[in-house]
């Protein structure tokens, strides 16, 4: 099937850095893809949805200044998190995929923030 | 908001069946119901999807209530690979999902 790849897997990063997140879809064109975060022993929270050629859609109570999103190419989505701080910390899954059916998740970036 | 309910957590011996409930009582004509399932530090990988029939694959069925409040995930014969936090989901709009809280299951050699 087809495939989502993310990068990197796990990153540690200084307080007040900022850490760039990419999601791939390796074998087909995604003009939408998703962002979700999730805490330890909780489940998914969808952050914003990456639109290709415009700007991205940002879910409720998700600070668009702080995580920018970039979806430049139709493969292609990038997830800034800028000034991290340790509340940051979480494990960053993006997906895509054709509406209505199967949709791709990457492995997941366990970000840390120290 | 939470738009689907499930038990926290269920339990399965090994090689029986399991059934995964889920309601999702605020549901609308066209929205898709979905399982995914998650390992610790994982990806969620798709078990299946329906709208308004019955679905079966490889991995699993789904029985979908005549009202579509409700829906059930059937395992036919569990394994120790199976064990998973199993989401049901409902697609909304494309593939954008609102995950509930899932449920985990353990299976018991």
């Amino acid at each position: 099937g087809a495939v989502v790849s993310q990068h990197p897997s796990w990153v540690i990063c200084k307080s007040g850095t900022s850490v760039k997140i990419e999601c791939r879809s390796l074998d087909f064109q995604a003009t939408t893809m998703f962002w979700y975060r999730q805490f330890p022993k909780q489940s998914l929270m969808l952050m914003a949805t990456s639109n290709e050629g415009s700007k991205a859609t940002y879910e409720q109570g998700v600070e668009k200044d702080k995580f920018l999103i970039n979806h430049a190419s139709l493969t292609l989505s990038t997830l800034t998190v800028t000034s991290a701080h340790p509340e940051d910390s979480s494990f960053y899954i993006c997906s895509a995929g054709p509406f209505h059916t199967e949709a791709f998740f990457g492995q997941g970036t366990r970000l840390t923030v120290v | 908001d939470a738009k689907t309910t499930q038990p926290n957590s269920m339990e399965s011996n090994e090689e029986e069946p399991v059934h995964l409930p889920c309601n999702h009582s605020t549901i609308s004509g066209t929205d898709y119901i979905h399982w995914y399932r998650q390992l610790p530090s994982q990806g969620p990988e798709y078990v299946i999807h329906g709208l308004t029939s019955n679905v079966n694959n490889r991995m699993a069925s789904l029985a979908i209530a005549e009202d579509r409040k409700s829906s059930t995930l059937i395992l036919h014969r569990a394994t120790l690979r199976d064990a998973a936090v199993y989401y049901c989901i409902l697609e909304i709009t494309g593939n954008q999902f609102y995950f509930g809280t899932g449920t985990s299951l353990t299976v018991i050699p």
